[in-house]
């Protein structure tokens, strides 16, 4: 079992719409939780971050995590064509230096 | 001015060659790492450094070799290039872990190889 599984997509959505973007993983020692959005030939940037269980509220984004489960989301609320762009969710332990990506998901948000 | 920076942003190489890809930082940051991209593939860890007299390998540090010259500069080496190493290759710093602050990394804007 990979350490963290993200759907790479694509995913298509016209403009307005809710999306849903997901990861799961294995490993309980994940504490940090990150959401980096990536546009074309351009290198990841930092969009959300959450420590532990719990919701994080930003704009027209939302980080929810569920340690329970092992499962972490990131909502876009009334998505925009600028919007479009590959989604990698990322976590660590910590104290542990490696960040763990998950491989991606592209999406369209279609005008 | 960007905070972390890579050179060449392209380049096209033949098999066999060696060649060397920069990355510089104005952040502060002590901490600095070397990834590759691939399709299908996400991100790859290759080298890390904590510090310029602490270096480290990653998950796939075959046949590349780090050096770091200063705090703020980071250099990846491919000693001889070969065609599977045709990626998208992308520098990232992050600062001191300390208990309740995250493991953010900043990354450059990439270099994109080409080995023929």
């Amino acid at each position: 079992q990979k350490e963290v599984e993200q759907d790479p997509g694509p995913l298509s959505v016209p403009e307005g719409a809710i999306v849903s973007l997901n990861c799961t993983y294995s490993n309980s020692a994940f504490q940090y939780f990150m959401w980096y959005r990536q546009y074309s030939r351009k290198g990841p940037e930092l969009l959300m971050y959450t420590y532990s269980s719990g919701n994080k509220e930003d704009g027209r984004f939302t980080a929810q995590v569920d340690k329970s489960s092992k499962y972490i989301s990131l909502f876009i609320r009334d998505s925009q064509p600028s919007d479009s762009a590959t989604y990698l969710c990322a976590m660590s332990g910590g104290s542990n230096y490696k960040l763990t990506f998950g491989k991606g998901t592209l999406l369209t948000v279609n005008p | 001015d960007a905070d972390v920076t890579q050179t060449p942003r392209n380049r096209i190489t033949k098999t066999g060659k060696r060649i060397m890809l920069e990355c510089s930082q104005t952040k502060g940051h002590d901490r600095m790492y070397w990834y590759r991209q691939d399709p299908g593939l996400g991100l790859r860890l290759i080298y890390y450094s904590f510090d310029v007299k602490d270096i480290n390998k990653g998950e796939i540090s075959d046949g590349y070799s780090v050096s770091r010259q200063a705090q703020a500069k980071f250099s990846l080496s491919l000693e001889s290039a070969i065609p599977n190493q045709t990626a998208l290759y992308f520098c990232a710093t992050s600062d001191k872990w300390t208990s309740g602050s995250s493991e953010t990394q900043y990354f450059g804007p990439g270099t994109r190889l080409l080995v023929l």
